[in-house]
């Protein structure tokens, strides 16, 4: 069975501070793709990242950062230096067509 | 460049009422999925099409939802006898599908929220 665990159910930061999000998959799938979403107040899922299982490259996009570790099953999303439009729910999702998301992390990022 | 479009964005029902949501998708995307999102919690797999064939179905959907794709474009998710469980985020997502260098991302719309009384 697939799974995605986001064990941080609530993180709040000050402004300007870097946050790690967590999150652990397990698939028995060697083909899969691994996504972070955003959903702000307004509840529309946003789409951040996607990665294939076949890519553990580091990524960097501007303040975000996603670090891919299949030795752990593991892929963390880093916001360095938050900001208060960060505020929001961080989702962590695994699959290759439907998508089985984790719980969910709640960022409050206080200025 | 148009995202994914919902209609209504809220809806309030009585118990034991039917309520059809509808969902356009981003154009040429030839898939379409149908989640639901509970309070506190990730959005969970309800259904998904390829264009207008109907390639799976979750458990989560009883006999009392529907959803369909007539033409490959725009689906509706109907569901019959409200019940208060049914009370929750309906999210419509679509992606391009398995074209070569396309890959697999949803795109979701806003959502239809629905309560039911």
């Amino acid at each position: 069975a697939q799974k995605v665990t986001q064990a941080q159910t609530e993180i709040s930061v000050v402004e300007k501070e870097d946050v790690t999000l967590d999150c652990v998959y397990e698939t028995r799938d060697t083909t899969y793709y691994l996504f972070w979403y955003k959903q702000p107040p307004s509840g529309e899922l946003v789409f951040l990242i996607r990665r294939n299982s076949f890519d553990e490259q580091n990524e960097i996009s501007g303040r975000y950062s996603w670090n891919f570790q299949k030795s752990t099953s593991s892929f963390n999303f880093t916001i360095t230096a938050s900001q208060v439009v960060d505020s929001a729910v961080y989702f962590c999702a695994l699959g290759w067509d439907k998508l089985i998301f984790g719980t969910g992390t709640r960022l409050q990022v206080f200025p | 460049d148009t995202g994914v479009s919902q209609d209504p964005r809220h809806k309030i029902t009585k118990r034991g009422q039917n309520v059809t949501f509808r969902c356009d998708p981003i154009s040429e995307h030839n898939r379409l999925y149908w989640y639901r999102q509970t309070l506190g919690q990730g959005p969970e797999f309800l259904t998904y099409f390829q264009n207008e064939a109907q390639l799976e179905k979750s458990r989560l959907l009883s006999d009392r939802f529907s959803a369909e794709r007539p033409k490959g474009s725009f689906s509706t998710l109907e569901i019959q006898r409200t019940e208060q469980g049914d009370s929750a985020m309906y999210l419509c997502a679509s992606s391009l599908g398995f074209r070569q260098g396309a890959g697999e991302t949803q795109y979701f719309g806003p959502g239809t929220r629905l309560l039911v009384l």
